[in-house]
């Protein structure tokens, strides 16, 4: 039982360039999430499914696009990076009909806009 | 203003000390009020969690909520180097799949 994989771990990308980061989860969980943590800003969230077909945005959508594959899969695609998208970028997923909705979190990736 | 407020820290204590971890928020709606521990370079993991007002104790973890004063706290009895890490409030208005909002995180440091 991995829990919630992403893929790439790092990844240096040039301005302008595209990229999509992955995420899978193998918990059987219906709701999934995009969040990125940036220095003195916290973690913010840009986008989320809460069941398989549907993605809403969360505070800070602008400059990415998601899609939620299946229902273990959510990737999250850059399609023209820039330098203020570096971040780390964290995916999690969560049973919606627990009470508390726990999250749970992988490991992240590191993106750097140069 | 941010909705929840956290302070950055860092926050140094010599280990066995009791820890005291705050935040503040502004929306009155948030209901659910969550404690994620982050190791460096990990993703953040739930350590605690509460409903509405009050306490909830879970081994040396005690997390409480004053929502009339807005603030919420985590307290850490007999502090280890192993919990030194930072710790992020988070909270949520309903239930249901919204994502949650986090405050910035407070990095603590237990020194041996």
């Amino acid at each position: 039982n991995a829990g919630v994989t992403q893929t790439p771990k790092f990844q240096v990308l040039k301005t302008g360039q595209s990229m999509t980061l992955q995420c899978a989860q193998d918990m059987n969980h219906n709701s999934m999430y995009w969040y990125r943590q940036d220095p003195g800003m916290g973690l913010r969230l840009i986008y989320y499914s809460a069941s398989e077909g549907t993605t809403d945005k969360g505070e800070v959508p602008n400059g990415y696009n998601v899609s939620r594959l299946n229902k273990r899969e959510f990737s999250l695609r850059l399609e023209s990076a820039a330098p203020s998208q570096t971040s780390v970028y964290f995916c999690a997923s969560s049973e919606k009909a627990a009470q508390y909705n726990e999250q749970f979190f992988g490991p992240g990736t590191r993106l750097t806009v140069l | 203003q941010k909705e929840v407020e956290q302070d950055p820290g860092p926050l140094s204590v010599p280990e066995g000390a009791i820890v005291s971890l705050n935040c503040t928020y502004s929306n009155s709606a948030f209901q659910y009020f969550m404690w994620y521990r982050q190791y460096s370079r990990k993703g953040p993991e739930l350590l605690m969690y509460t409903y509405s007002s009050g306490n909830k104790e879970d081994g040396r973890f005690t997390a409480q909520v004053d929502k009339s004063s807005k603030y919420i706290s985590l307290f850490i009895r007999d502090s280890q180097p192993s919990d030194s890490a930072t710790y992020l409030c988070a909270m949520r208005v309903g239930g249901g799949a919204d994502g949650l909002t986090f405050g910035k995180g407070t990095h603590l440091i237990i020194q041996p």
